[in-house]
């Protein structure tokens, strides 16, 4: 059973690009949330998509925007690239987004804004 | 303000040696409660899920312990391992708002034979 898969592993863009990332949930899940980690911090919560709406959304601009797809995977696109946005971006995925739904997470794509 | 703090931010310690981990919590009203390992550069990993209305929990030697009154949670190490050295992170999820997680930095630690 194949757990949560994110890809590309590593990313370099530059200041102003855009970029997509990628997430497959965890087989039965349908559910994907999306956290930025940035180095030395927890992960900041980003949005929650479920049937393919946003269903919650974290402090983060309009620059960031995702999409989930009908097989329940996902894509996190950031516009106008900051160097700030350099950090590792998690993928999690539940059956369910409640609180009390168990999130398993991916391996995670570290991005680097040049 | 975050709402999850975490301390102490790393420590260093001895293989087969114990530690504990504090993790102080403002969310409110609270639903639950969860200890998460992160090995470098990767997703994190459960350890323990805990409600209010539970003192305890462990897994293996991992052992996380809850005061809702105050607030605070601890995870305990018991006869640590050269594996255990990674980030361990507390979670606290909360009622009203059932979608979105608070998350701690985290603690550091590192393992040493």
């Amino acid at each position: 059973d194949a757990g949560v898969t994110q890809s590309p592993t590593h990313l370099i863009k530059t200041r102003g690009q855009q970029v997509t990332l990628r997430c497959s949930p965890k087989s039965g899940h349908d559910t994907v949330s999306w956290y930025q980690q940035a180095l030395g911090q927890g992960p900041q919560f980003i949005f929650q998509y479920y049937e393919e709406e946003e269903r919650q959304r974290g402090n983060f601009p309009d620059r960031f925007s995702g999409h989930q797809f009908p097989n329940y995977s996902s894509e996190l696109n950031v516009n106008a690239l900051l160097l700030g946005d350099s950090a590792l971006y998690l993928c999690a995925s539940s059956l369910g987004g409640g609180g009390w739904y168990e999130q398993y997470f991916g391996p995670g794509t570290r991005l680097t804004v040049t | 303000k975050n709402q999850v703090e975490q301390s102490p931010q790393s420590l260093i310690i001895l293989e087969g040696k114990n530690c504990t981990l504090q993790c102080n919590y403002t969310v409110s009203p609270f639903s639950n409660l969860r200890w998460y390992k992160q090995d470098t550069g990767r997703g994190p990993v459960s350890l323990t899920i805990m409600t209010f209305s539970e003192n305890t929990k462990s897994n293996g030697r991992y052992t996380a312990t809850l005061d809702a009154d105050t607030k605070q949670s601890s995870l305990h190490i018991t006869a640590s391992q050269l594996s255990d050295s990674a980030s361990y992170i507390c979670v606290v999820s909360e009622r009203s708002n059932d979608y979105k997680l608070s998350f701690g930095a985290g603690t550091t630690v590192t393992v040493r034979a």
